[in-house]
């Protein structure tokens, strides 16, 4: 079974420019998650997806951060413009969450995508 | 903002022994999570304990909950160099999958 991938692994830009990530969840697996992971933190929730709707955006910075998940799959994450303060692990999750009470609660990580904004 | 908070924030120990780390979170929740992380890598899911367990084992782990306290505890028996890494606990709150991590244990296994 293949895992959750994301891309691009590394990305270096310079303050106020835009970047985008992408993520490919497992096949199968309704639910998709965005989190933001600053070195030494744990990582942070953005936004949760179930197919294409959002479920939860709340710690998403709207003024700067969009996210999509065209037709249920592949999500891109955008930032633009970008702040010092952006620097970080974009890391890519999916969960199997089909009836309630039927979720297997497991999330499976993409390797994540590092951001440095200079 | 972060639901559960790991202590210790670092634990350093000898191969073969065992290693606790403990999570305390804030509100109900529907079932806890313990995760880890290897350096510059995703995270991988270990055990998932649900609010009605109070312990769980698989292989060299084992998770305890206790509701009353908002706690868990995850012990790793025979610790290994290869257990060095971060470990997080995830808590999701009354059934709604979203779920939030912690701030993590970093783990170093001396060989």
């Amino acid at each position: 079974e293949a895992g959750v991938a994301q891309s691009p692994r590394y990305k270096i830009i310079e303050k106020r420019q835009s970047v985008a990530f992408w993520c490919n969840p497992i096949s199968g697996h309704a639910t998709l998650y965005w989190y933001q992971q600053i070195l030494g933190q744990g990582p942070k929730l953005l936004i949760q997806f179930q197919n294409n709707g959002v479920v939860d955006d709340s710690q998403l910075p709207k003024d700067r951060f969009s996210a999509e998940r065209l037709k249920g799959v592949d999500s891109t994450l955008k930032i633009q413009p970008a702040k010092l303060e952006d620097s970080a692990v974009y890391l890519c999750a999916s969960s199997f969450t089909n009836l309630p009470g039927q979720n297997t609660g497991e999330l499976f990580f993409g390797e994540g995508s590092r951001l440095t904004v200079l | 903002s972060q639901q559960g908070e790991e202590d210790p924030q670092a634990l350093s120990i000898q191969e073969g022994e065992n290693a606790t780390m403990n999570c305390s979170y804030k509100t109900s929740i529907n079932n806890l999570q313990w995760y880890r992380q290897n350096s510059g890598r995703g995270l991988v899911h270990l055990i998932l304990i649900r609010s009605n367990e109070r312990e769980k084992h698989s292989g060299r782990l084992r998770v305890t909950l206790d509701t009353s306290k908002k706690s868990s505890s995850l012990l790793i028996t025979a610790s290994r160099a290869a257990d060095t890494a971060s470990y997080f606990c995830a808590t999701d709150r009354g059934g709604t999958y979203k779920y939030i991590f912690g701030t993590g244990t970093r783990l170093k296994v001396l060989a």
